[in-house]
């Protein structure tokens, strides 16, 4: 089962930014929060990660409260190339077998509007 | 530089019928994956691989056969075809060591409709 919860929706204007929140309230020690984008049935795309201090790549920053139950990815300048789904995934990083394994939920479908 | 390479995009079968699917990386990632996803649904994973030799199920295996004779394939072979198995299916694959970041690359999926 999933251990992350993502609101099923959003909406972003175009240009804005699109702050999109997870819930991991069980989140581990060792689980790192991963951050990946499915566009209209393509294979998924990593965007992001991090454990317990905020990051920022070209893509986006992901911010991770300080008891690393909840995090927020911000697309700080939506487009309209941005409309996808987005999954919040936790897992642990560095071992092998199935610790390492990407659980997937359902994610939330950003819709990105002129 | 291909990445993760996935054959064929699209496959119409019958009940019964068997058939592989094909996916080849180039990025000589020790770990290999297939998902599947259904309309509406996140990816689920069938069978992942850690190296050559190797393979382990995932959480919805059966019906599926996976092997792993070289580190760039890792085919997904469906024996007796149902309409349950009517799916979009994903090959994957990472590499784990150390301090990388165990990021996935995946192919572009395989379209499966069993009728």
């Amino acid at each position: 089962d999933a251990k992350t919860t993502q609101p099923t929706s959003m909406d972003c204007a175009e240009g804005r930014a699109a702050n999109l929140p997870c819930n991991h309230s069980t989140i581990s020690g060792n689980e790192y929060v991963y951050w990946y984008r499915q566009i209209h049935s393509q294979g998924p795309q990593y965007i992001i990660h991090g454990l317990k201090n905020n990051e920022t790549n070209e893509m986006a920053s992901l911010i991770i409260t300080e008891d690393r139950k909840s995090s927020t990815l911000i697309l700080p300048h939506a487009t309209l190339r941005d409309t996808a789904v987005y999954y919040c995934i936790v897992r642990v990083v560095g071992s092998g077998g199935s610790q390492g394994n990407l659980i997937f939920g359902k994610g939330t479908k950003l819709s990105v509007k002129p | 530089n291909a990445g993760v390479t996935q054959t064929p995009k699209f496959r119409i079968l019958k009940i019964g019928q068997s058939m592989t699917l094909q996916c080849t990386q180039d990025m000589n990632h020790n770990y290999m994956y297939w998902y599947r996803q259904d309309p509406g649904m996140g990816l689920k994973l069938i069978y992942y691989s850690v190296g050559a030799g190797i393979t382990d199920k995932g959480e919805v295996p059966n019906g599926y056969n996976v092997s792993r004779s070289t580190t760039e394939d890792f085919p997904l072979r469906l024996e007796l075809a149902a309409p349950s198995q009517t799916s979009v299916y994903f090959c994957a694959s990472s590499t784990h060591s150390g301090t990388n970041t165990g990021e996935l690359f995946f192919g572009e999926g395989s379209r499966l409709t069993v009728l």
